[in-house]
């Protein structure tokens, strides 16, 4: 069956760009997730939406970076102006209550 | 704050051996623990969960330990094999589900 697919897999971005990056959840899941994982390390927590509710967005590293899911289902992570310090790859996970099941990631490198 | 840790960062095995990769966590009110697996430019797969009213926990060649005194988790998995070398997370989830990961462990199987 089809799992949580994240779009595009890689993006180059030089310095002070915007981005966008998608997340196709499972269909049905209520939560979704957004992680950030640094390299050699384990996924830390971004923000979290329940349907299209924001429930939680204490990750988020700073105003630069927003997220949105409007409709309930397809998700995006924008993040404005971007740092170097923003390189990571980005997770998205969707749960149907408590097992989150990930998403393959993107990965930003910012020039 | 709250923390996840691993023992060991990286682990080698022969092929046929058990394994056994530990974890310690510091929130005694954690209630849910999940055991991921992660292969090189993948997301992470679900491996096995166990709640707080529970010990131990058996799934297809993997179990999970779980001692709440210390507050500590294991993975047992048995008779390695090559497609099991991978990174392994432990997760515990902090009540709002959002997940807290450990380090990782870096499971490597000589064949």
């Amino acid at each position: 069956g089809a799992g949580v697919s994240q779009s595009p897999r890689y993006k180059v971005a030089k310095r002070g760009q915007d981005v966008a990056l998608r997340c196709d959840p499972i269909s049905g899941h209520v939560s979704l997730f957004w992680y950030q994982q640094a390299l050699g390390q384990g996924p830390e927590f971004l923000t979290y939406f329940q349907n299209e509710a924001q429930l939680d967005k204490s990750g988020l590293p700073s105003d630069r970076f927003f997220a949105e899911r409007p409709e309930g289902s397809v998700s995006t992570l924008k993040i404005q102006r971007t740092q170097q310090e923003d390189s990571a790859v980005y997770l998205c996970a969707s749960s149907p209550r408590d097992t989150q099941y990930f998403g393959p990631g993107t990965r930003l490198t910012v020039l | 704050g709250e923390s996840v840790g691993l023992h060991l960062p990286t682990l080698s095995v022969q092929e046929g051996d058990n394994s056994i990769i530990n974890c310690a966590y510091s929130n005694s009110a954690s209630d849910y623990f999940i055991w991921y697996k992660q292969e090189s430019g993948k997301g992470p797969q679900f491996i096995i969960d166990i709640r707080s009213n529970m010990d131990k926990r058996q799934g297809q060649r993997v179990t999970v330990l779980l001692n709440k005194t210390v507050k500590h988790l294991s993975l047992q998995i048995a008779a390695t094999q090559p497609g099991d070398s991978a990174v392994y997370f432990c997760a515990t989830d902090n009540q709002g589900g959002k997940l807290i990961f450990g380090q990782g462990t870096e499971l490597s199987v000589k064949p």
